[in-house]
């Protein structure tokens, strides 16, 4: 069974730029969830999905940062301008079923660095 | 609002020990605590979860133990072998004041095992 993917798995951009992070959770999983994590840092939840509904994203800063999940598959998170302290690791994660009581399934990340 | 503490936060120990890792949280209102592995450059990977209304659960080399009075976990690790160097992260789910569907991350503890 295929696991969750990511893409880019590395990215380095300059602030002010755009950047978006490209996430395809286990086949048939319709929790998914964005974590940021910074360096020494457990994960922080950004978002969560059931299927393709927003169901928590108030830890999301919505006035940089944005999420999808068209078809309640696939996922986008796009960040626009980038600033410095958006330096940090971008973990995608699903889960079967219609909580988040369930074990979450963690991709490999999205490693992002802004100079 | 749940705090998730694991000390100390890193770890150096010969190969063949025997090992504890210990996790405590403030709120004992939890649903469930599942300790994760990460591998550097990775992406997280589950180990164990154990429900609300368990003391423990064990798979192969581990065995991880809830107190969810005490507001403790702790998981331990027999014979220990340099395959086992990673950080481990301790997470709950839930709490007194919300937050039932969202996992909140200790800082993890940085583990190596040397030959």
């Amino acid at each position: 069974e295929a696991g969750v993917v990511q893409s880019p798995r590395y990215k380095i951009i300059e602030k002010k730029q755009p950047v978006a992070f490209w996430c395809n959770p286990i086949s048939g999983h319709n929790t998914l969830y964005w974590y940021r994590q910074n360096l020494g840092q457990g994960p922080e939840l950004l978002i969560r999905y059931e299927n393709e509904e927003a169901v928590d994203d108030s830890q999301l800063p919505k006035d940089r940062f944005s999420a999808e999940r068209l078809k309640g598959v696939d996922s986008t998170l796009k960040i626009q301008p980038a600033e410095l302290g958006d330096s940090a690791v971008y973990l995608c994660a699903s889960s079967l079923g219609g909580t988040g009581r369930k074990t979450q399934y963690f991709g490999p990340g999205t490693r992002l660095l802004v100079l | 609002k749940q705090e998730v503490t694991q000390i100390p936060a890193a770890l150096s120990v010969p190969e063949g020990e025997n090992l504890v890792l210990n996790c405590s949280f403030t709120d004992s209102a939890i649903y469930n605590l599942q300790w994760f592995r990460q591998d550097p450059g990775k992406g997280l990977t589950s180990l164990l979860l154990i429900q609300s209304s368990q003391r423990e659960q064990t798979s192969g080399r581990l065995n991880a133990s809830l107190d969810k009075s005490s507001g403790r976990s702790t998981l331990y690790i027999a014979a220990s072998q340099p395959g086992d160097s990673a950080t481990y992260l301790c997470a709950v789910i839930g709490g007194s004041t919300g937050g039932s569907e969202k996992l909140v991350f200790g800082k993890g503890m940085k583990l190596t095992v040397n030959p």
